[in-house]
């Protein structure tokens, strides 16, 4: 069990710049999401995908920002045009969801820690 | 509006101490609650899901209930490398699918 993975883990960009980050999900889970977390925060959900259809994104995900989940493997987030708002740590969880009752356990990656300068 | 309140924002315990962690939620439609456990700089660490009122779950010194209103985390005989953030958040339905509320976590810290 490789885990969820993220990558890269630290990025440090001047204002302006665009960034990507890439997530590779837990092998077959069908679920991907990703997060937004300030310091002392709790994370806030942007987006999620079941295989690579984007199902929900929240009203965080400004026009900047856009994610792919191509083939419903990895998935990319891209931020243009960055601000220094955007100084975040943005996680990335996967899960594996049987459209049964009960919740929808998310495993976690360890982050790509985003710096706006 | 969904909330999800957790306290204390900190705890400050001695090694052996135990105590509790608070979760409240004002949601409607729970599909689950769960518990994360955060190191600083990494992502949150899996630990509980819990369904229906009534239901408790533990792992090692930890301990996780549910209410209707509220869960707790109970934390037994705590050991310094029990320091962290718990995180707690709450899945609930919403138009077709779900959605998942974070609390803001409570910092534990445990000193030998």
């Amino acid at each position: 069990d490789t885990g969820v993975s993220q990558n890269p883990r630290h990025k440090i960009t001047k204002r302006g710049q665009n960034v990507t980050f890439r997530c590779d999900p837990i092998s077959e889970h069908n679920r991907l999401y990703w997060y937004r977390q300030t310091l002392g925060q709790g994370p806030e959900f942007l987006t999620y995908f079941q295989n690579e259809a984007q199902l929900e994104k929240s009203r965080l995900l400004s026009d900047r920002f856009s994610a792919e989940r191509p083939k419903g493997s990895f998935s990319t987030l891209e931020i243009q045009r960055t601000e220094q708002g955007d100084s975040a740590m943005y996680l990335c969880a996967s899960s594996s969801w049987t459209g049964t009752s009960g919740g929808d356990t998310q495993y976690f990656g360890p982050g790509t820690r985003l710096t706006v300068l | 509006e969904d909330q999800v309140t957790q306290s204390p924002e900190a705890l400050r315990l001695q090694e052996g101490e135990s105590s509790s962690l608070n979760c409240s939620y004002t949601v409607s439609g729970l599909r689950g609650l769960f518990w994360y456990r955060q190191d600083p700089g990494k992502g949150p660490e899996f630990l509980f899901t819990l369904y229906s009122a009534g239901e408790e779950k533990e792992k090692e010194r930890l301990k996780a209930t549910l209410t209707k209103k509220e869960s707790f985390l109970h934390i037994t005989a705590p050991k310094p490398e029990d320091s962290a953030t718990y995180l707690c958040a709450v899945q609930v339905n919403r138009g077709g699918g779900f959605k998942t509320i974070f609390g803001a976590g409570t910092r534990l810290f445990v000193k030998a």
